[in-house]
């Protein structure tokens, strides 16, 4: 089966500008979640949706925020870039987002700020 | 702030070496805790959701066991081969409803042929 789709690999923007990101989870999964990796940084919780709400967000600023359609997709939008904003993004998905189940995630877009 | 820590940071063995890393995280706070493999350029791999104390699991040469009470988890990798080369991140669960993972920042296994 397909697995977690992330669109674009890779995207260089500039600072000031706004930029948005896909997740296309495994068909099945309800619960999408994106967390952000910059360097010497372990993965960092951003938000989780589930049937289109969004459950839980973690300790970002208010330019980064997200989305979640009715075929589960998703999308997070970071406006006003900063240079920090630059960083691996991951998207994951999963049945219930409980963390009994497991997660699948993507491979990521690597965002460039320059 | 939930704090798991990993160690070592780092590790390089031998080709055909046995080696473990550790997972540390609050007791207190448990609900599920995953084990992910993470090769350069790819996406992160599951290895084990883990939800019981005392809970052992294995998959092929890799093995990892849960102590709840204590707050601690290993992942075991038995006659390590170069493929095994990779991070390997520990993620805690505190929670059914809060719906994320709190990360370690993993251990990079370098396995030398």
């Amino acid at each position: 089966k397909a697995g977690v789709t992330q669109t674009p690999r890779y995207l260089i923007k500039t600072r000031g500008q706004q930029v948005t990101l896909s997740c296309s989870p495994i068909s099945g999964h309800r619960s999408v979640s994106w967390y952000q990796q910059t360097p010497g940084q372990g993965l960092q919780f951003l938000f989780e949706y589930f049937s289109e709400t969004q459950r839980n967000k973690g300790n970002f600023p208010g330019r980064f925020s997200g989305r979640q359609f009715s075929n589960s997709r998703s999308e997070m939008n970071v406006s006003t870039l900063e240079l920090g904003d630059s960083a691996l993004y991951l998207c994951a998905s999963s049945l219930g987002g409980t963390g009994l189940y497991g997660y699948t995630f993507g491979s990521g877009t690597r965002l460039t700020v320059v | 702030i939930l704090n798991v820590e990993q160690s070592p940071q780092s590790l390089h063995v031998q080709e055909g070496d046995s080696t473990n890393f550790t997972c540390s995280f609050p007791s207190s706070n448990f609900y599920a805790l995953h084990w992910y493999r993470w090769e350069t350029a790819k996406s992160p791999e599951a290895l084990f959701v883990m939800t019981l104390n005392g809970d052992e699991k294995k998959k092929g040469r890799i093995s990892a066991t849960l102590n709840t009470k204590e707050g601690y988890s290993y992942l075991y990798i038995k006659g390590s081969q170069p493929e095994d080369s990779a991070t390997y991140l520990c993620a805690l669960n505190s929670g059914g409803s809060n719906y994320k993972l709190t990360f370690g920042k993993g251990t990079l296994l370098t396995v030398n042929p």
